[in-house]
């Protein structure tokens, strides 16, 4: 079994500031680990992918997020955000089974101020 | 780049009706789900499949069905649907493996109304 959980539904920051969005996960397995963005109206879009690689991984937008097994957890930051970082984010566990489903967290909407 | 296709973007239906929601997938990818977002739920799984005529049931299965007669589709049936489906459902495939290039693609999604 596997579950995601977003510790925080919604997060303001103010533009140039850093972003943190926290996630825990748990797994029967070794995890692969994900965060995934929505913009408003628009399709989910990969931000970065853990495999069992690098425990600090790199994605787009300037996002990062570091694997740490030992709290179960992979937090997304950003250093500085900016106007159009304001979405939905979604921590994503991947399971190993056939199929190798998706389970998603409950989401972090983050709202950008000017 | 592999493109998900869902074939209607906005649909409303009457409580009762059967109602099918089309998902078609260009990159021969084996593994295929069907998920419905809802606001601070997430997004939940209700079937996947993992190859032509193979069906898993996911956790939210209750009221749906699936069909995947073909490899690039995936059809999500409501056998007679009810208010509470009224939500946003997206469609995804992901290939084999565990390589870097192993990427989950999503549909744009279909906003289903049921009044």
């Amino acid at each position: 079994a596997q579950s995601v959980t977003q510790l925080d539904s919604h997060v303001s920051v103010s533009e140039g500031t850093p972003v943190l969005l926290r996630c825990n996960y748990s797994s029967s397995y070794s995890p692969s680990l994900f965060w995934y963005v929505q913009h408003p109206n628009k399709g989910l879009q990969l931000l970065l992918k853990y495999t069992s690689a690098a425990t600090l991984v790199k994605g787009i937008n300037g996002f990062e997020a570091e694997f740490k097994k030992s709290e179960t957890s992979f937090h997304l930051t950003k250093p500085s955000a900016h106007m159009s970082d304001a979405a939905e984010y979604f921590c994503v566990v991947r399971g190993q089974a056939a199929g190798n489903k998706l389970t998603f967290g409950g989401g972090t909407r983050v709202l950008v101020k000017p | 780049d592999v493109k998900v296709t869902q074939s209607s973007r906005y649909l409303v239906k009457r409580t009762g009706e059967k109602v099918f929601l089309e998902c078609v997938q260009d990159m021969d990818h084996e593994n295929m789900f069907w998920y419905r977002q809802d606001p601070g739920l997430g997004l939940r799984l209700i079937y996947f499949s993992y190859d032509v005529k193979m069906k898993e049931k996911g956790d939210i299965p209750e009221g749906y069905s699936v069909s995947r007669e073909k490899k690039e589709r995936f059809s999500l049936i409501l056998e007679s649907a009810s208010t509470n489906q009224t939500s946003m459902y997206l469609c995804a495939s992901s290939g084999p493996g565990q390589g870097a290039n192993y990427g989950y693609t999503f549909g744009s999604g279909t906003r289903l109304t049921v009044v």
